[in-house]
């Protein structure tokens, strides 16, 4: 089976950066995602690593490492709106995704 | 309008009573998931289509049935709701290709208490 884990809070102030890590178990690997999730509301897909290194989208970027199973989303210029959840997910096959825990992003004024 | 629609947002029932959640959704896509997401926990799978003939049970199918009617729908039941099914339930959608089952577009959520 496939497991992820994820610290469950990390705090911040507004401007600063902050990197949320994610290690995994997969049989066999697809790729790594990352969902946010602003509370009461939907996820919403973020960035996804297919491949080692670093993938950025603006203010956020996502990083790989296959051979740790490692991975982290690192948030810059953090404003207040990224207070929400965030999780990573990996498919167990070509089929279905896994989700983390998610990790609880508190960021202070 | 959204792409990714379900209904109803919000439910309350008794236990034992059969419920069905609706997703419908306008982007076209294959793939269509359900889920559910209990407080401070990440979202579950719970069953997963990948076209009208193609249904899959996820990771915690029990005590649920599903049915695709369309490709634009994808409704799930619970035949007899208990109290510990009280939950967010999500639907997604996903394209077909390599890779984009990492990239899943949610509806907003359905709300369900059992009672």
């Amino acid at each position: 089976g496939q497991s992820l884990e994820q610290p469950s809070e990390v705090t911040a102030v507004e401007g600063a950066i902050v990197q949320i890590n994610c290690t995994y178990q997969t049989s066999g690997f697809y790729g790594l995602s990352w969902y946010q999730q602003h509370d009461g509301g939907a996820p919403t897909f973020l960035s996804y690593n297919a491949l080692d290194g670093l993938e950025e989208t603006g203010r956020f970027s996502s990083f790989l490492s296959r051979s740790d199973s490692y991975g982290y989303l690192l948030l810059q210029e953090l404003q207040m709106k990224d207070s929400a959840s965030y999780f990573c997910a990996v498919p167990g096959s070509a089929r279905q995704l896994t989700f983390g825990s998610g990790t609880q992003l508190t960021v202070l004024p | 309008d959204a792409d990714v629609t379900q209904t109803p947002r919000n439910r309350i029932t008794k236990t034992g009573k059969r419920i069905m959640l609706e997703c419908s959704q306008t982007k076209g896509h294959d793939r269509m998931y359900w889920y559910r997401q209990d407080p401070g926990l990440g979202l579950r799978l719970i069953y997963y289509s990948f076209d009208v003939k193609d249904i899959n049970k996820g990771e915690i199918s029990d005590g649920y049935s599903v049915s695709r009617q369309a490709q634009a729908k994808f409704s799930l039941s619970l035949e007899s709701a208990i109290p510990n099914q009280t939950a967010l339930y999500f639907c997604a959608t996903s394209d077909v290709g390599q890779g984009t089952v990492l990239r899943q577009f949610f509806g907003p959520g359905t709300r369900l208490t059992v009672l």
